[in-house]
């Protein structure tokens, strides 16, 4: 099992530009959730997907945030244009949907940089 | 979703027991209680719940007070790997009973020292 698998790693950005997230959730789980952490405010939940469909949207910033799941198996993270306050390590998590007893599983999370 | 409380930091010993504490003193009946930690530099990675009865695992034992107002999660022989934030998150279970939008606090920070 491979795990959470986040692309790119890091990733270093003008203000301005466009900036796309991926991740590819564990096989068979059909929730997930993409978080943000900085020093300032610690780990934020973004948005969370159920079954490809995201069931709560309300810790995302601004309009400058969009997330898509076209699939169970891909999901996107798109900040345009970015800001340097954008700046911060972004995680996806994937979990089933049923059962307490199944934690999340944590990518290694994308840290991204807006100069 | 009820309040937690921890503290900010713990020293531990390397091979001693390290017991971390949390307060969720206005939990629900139907509310559990997870602990998830973090590793410098990786993402989060979930430890054991409970609801009311004490739990133990092949990472930690959670134990959790008969009034369900307060737990503690053990680590029986703590390493150096073990070092890191501890996050306490209390809620209702989601949907078909996930662990659904878990919100994380500050946690407490646990250095485990040789």
């Amino acid at each position: 099992d491979a795990g959470v698998i986040q692309s790119p790693r890091h990733e270093v950005t003008e203000m301005g530009q466009e900036v796309t997230l991926r991740c590819k959730p564990i096989s068979g789980h059909n929730s997930l959730f993409w978080y943000r952490q900085t020093m300032m405010r610690g780990l934020e939940l973004l948005i969370y997907f159920n079954n490809n469909v995201p069931i709560d949207d309300s810790g995302m910033p601004e309009d400058r945030f969009s997330a898509k799941m076209p699939n169970a198996s891909f999901s996107t993270l798109k900040i345009q244009p970015s800001e340097p306050r954008d700046s911060a390590v972004y995680f996806c998590a994937s979990s089933p949907v049923a059962g307490t007893n199944y934690g999340y599983t944590f990518g290694s999370g994308t840290r991204l940089t807006v100069v | 979703d009820a309040k937690t409380t921890q503290p900010p930091s713990m020293d531990c010993a390397e091979g001693r027991a390290a017991n971390l504490p949390c307060n969720h003193s206005t939990i629900s009946g139907n509310e559990y209680v997870y602990w998830y930690r973090q590793i410098h530099s990786q993402g989060p990675q979930y430890i054991i719940h409970g609801l009311k009865n004490n739990e133990t695992n092949e990472m930690a034992s959670l134990i959790i007070t008969e009034d369900r107002k307060s737990s503690t999660l053990i680590l029986p022989h703590a390493t150096l790997r073990d070092t890191a934030v501890y996050y306490c998150i209390v809620r209702v279970p989601g949907v078909r009973g996930s662990q659904g939008n878990l919100i994380f606090g500050k946690g407490t920070k646990l250095s485990v020292k040789p």
